[in-house]
């Protein structure tokens, strides 16, 4: 019974370039959180997705980020356009009930680096 | 705005003493209280829980107490061990839309032999 799976790890981009991370939540879940780490902070809450619906994105900044849980397939976080400000890591959650009241599960995290 | 603060930054504990990890939130919609322990390089890994409808939780070593009208909950861990050197972060979910979830900003736990 795999966990949530992220991938990848690690990911290094320069300026301007595009970043997708992947999250394929724990089977039999189909409710998947984003949070974005900045070193020597906690996590910071960015979207709430449940399959082919945003619940709440209020956590995302405006421009440049977009996240997806398509009917099949992983869930999507992307980036365009990066900039330095977006090195962190990002961390994805599944929880099989909604609102996340119940236990969420975290991936390993994506490593992001932006030169 | 940081919903929920949590103190101290970083704890230093001798094997075999209590640890005690304070957090505090403003919003009286959050309804659930979950700790997380994180170890480098992976991710949080749910630790223990509490409603504010009860004031303390206990699973083995590891106690939440709650105070509602306070608006605080803590973290304590007994006879702490090496082992249990990690990032510990509190989280508050509910808020405005009820499904929310915030951290704290986490506190650094060593725990020397």
């Amino acid at each position: 019974n795999a966990g949530v799976m992220q991938n990848p790890r690690h990911l290094v981009r320069r300026r301007g370039q595009e970043a997708r991370l992947r999250c394929s939540p724990m089977k039999g879940h189909s409710h998947v959180y984003w949070y974005r780490q900045l070193p020597e902070e906690g996590l910071k809450f960015m979207v709430y997705l449940q399959k082919e619906n945003i619940i709440d994105e209020s956590g995302m900044p405006k421009e440049r980020f977009s996240a997806e849980f398509p009917k099949e397939g992983p869930s999507i976080l992307r980036i365009q356009q990066v900039v330095r400000g977006d090195s962190a890591a990002y961390f994805c959650a599944s929880s099989p009930e909604r609102g996340g009241r119940g236990i969420q599960y975290f991936g390993a995290g994506t490593r992001l680096s932006v030169l | 705005q940081q919903q929920v603060k949590q103190s101290p930054q970083s704890l230093i504990v001798q094997k075999g003493g209590i640890s005690i990890i304070n957090c505090a939130y403003e919003n009286t919609a959050f309804d659930y209280f979950p700790w997380y322990q994180q170890f480098p390089g992976k991710g949080p890994a749910l630790l223990i829980a509490i409603r504010p409808d009860v004031s303390e939780k206990k699973e083995g070593r590891f106690t939440i107490s709650f105070n509602k009208s306070a608006k605080q909950f803590s973290l304590h861990i007994m006879d702490s061990q090496p082992g249990d050197s990690a990032t510990y972060f509190c989280a508050a979910i509910g808020g405005s839309t009820g499904n929310q979830f915030y951290f704290g900003t986490g506190t650094s736990l060593t725990v020397i032999p």
